[in-house]
């Protein structure tokens, strides 16, 4: 079955430093991939997606980045912000013909003031 | 416009006991998830809905039951609670086609405790 796999688990910065978060997928299928953000007792929320036609996508201090080939994509949090700890997920599905989003296993980042 | 509910928002059972989390959402959201969320593991499909009067199964459907009687309500049922499903449990939405079909809209989630 379709599988999204996410790394580190748990990521430590010092504030001001980049993040950097990875996903691979496997279903070749899948073309479209959200992030999501999930703050300590929220709810998940959407903060970036990316489409299969385009390789990077940028959204002031977060940038998405794909490689279809590879099946690849990752998460770039530039010049991070005590605010920017939480729980990342990374998710993949299909935009057309499919009704399943499938996620990782999750991001702690700890952002050191 | 309250997007997507859930209730109740705690609830602990006993083993072998039964109980039902409802889902509702006001978007006319065609499409409705019950995801399951413990430490470690992420966000985990359990069973979906494409429609009124249909669902699905996800990655982890077992121990678990669905029903979609109504487009607005989606629920989820635990005929014989038992410890391992002791979890948090998030319903989500989204909506067929148009601009952002695929955001997924979620409630603020169930936690459950089962003894």
């Amino acid at each position: 079955g379709e599988n999204v796999e996410q790394h580190p688990s748990t990521l430590s910065v010092q504030e001001g430093d980049s993040a950097v978060i990875k996903c691979t997928y496997s279903d070749s299928a899948s073309n479209y991939f959200p992030w999501y953000k999930q703050e300590l007792g929220k709810r998940p929320q959407l903060i970036i997606d990316i489409r299969s036609n385009v390789g990077e996508k940028k959204d002031q201090r977060i940038a998405v980045t794909l490689n279809k080939t590879a099946k690849h994509f990752s998460l770039h949090i530039t010049e991070t912000q005590p605010e920017d700890s939480a729980v990342y997920f990374c998710a993949a599905s299909r935009e057309t013909g499919g009704f399943k989003t499938i996620f990782g296993a999750g991001t702690r980042l700890f952002v050191k003031a | 416009n309250a997007g997507v509910t859930q209730t109740p928002k705690f609830r602990v059972l006993k083993t072998g006991q039964s109980m039902t989390l409802l889902c509702a959402q006001d978007m006319n959201h065609e499409y409705m998830y019950w995801y399951r969320q413990d430490p470690g593991m992420g966000l985990r499909l359990i069973h979906y809905s494409v429609g009124e009067g249909t669902t699905a199964k996800g990655e982890v459907p077992d121990g678990y039951n669905v029903s979609r009687l109504k487009k607005q309500n989606f629920l989820l049922g635990l005929e014989s609670a038992a410890p391992s499903q002791t979890s948090v449990y998030f319903c989500a939405s989204r909506q067929y086609q148009g601009s952002g079909a695929n955001v997924l809209t979620f409630g603020a989630g169930s936690r459950l405790t089962v003894l």
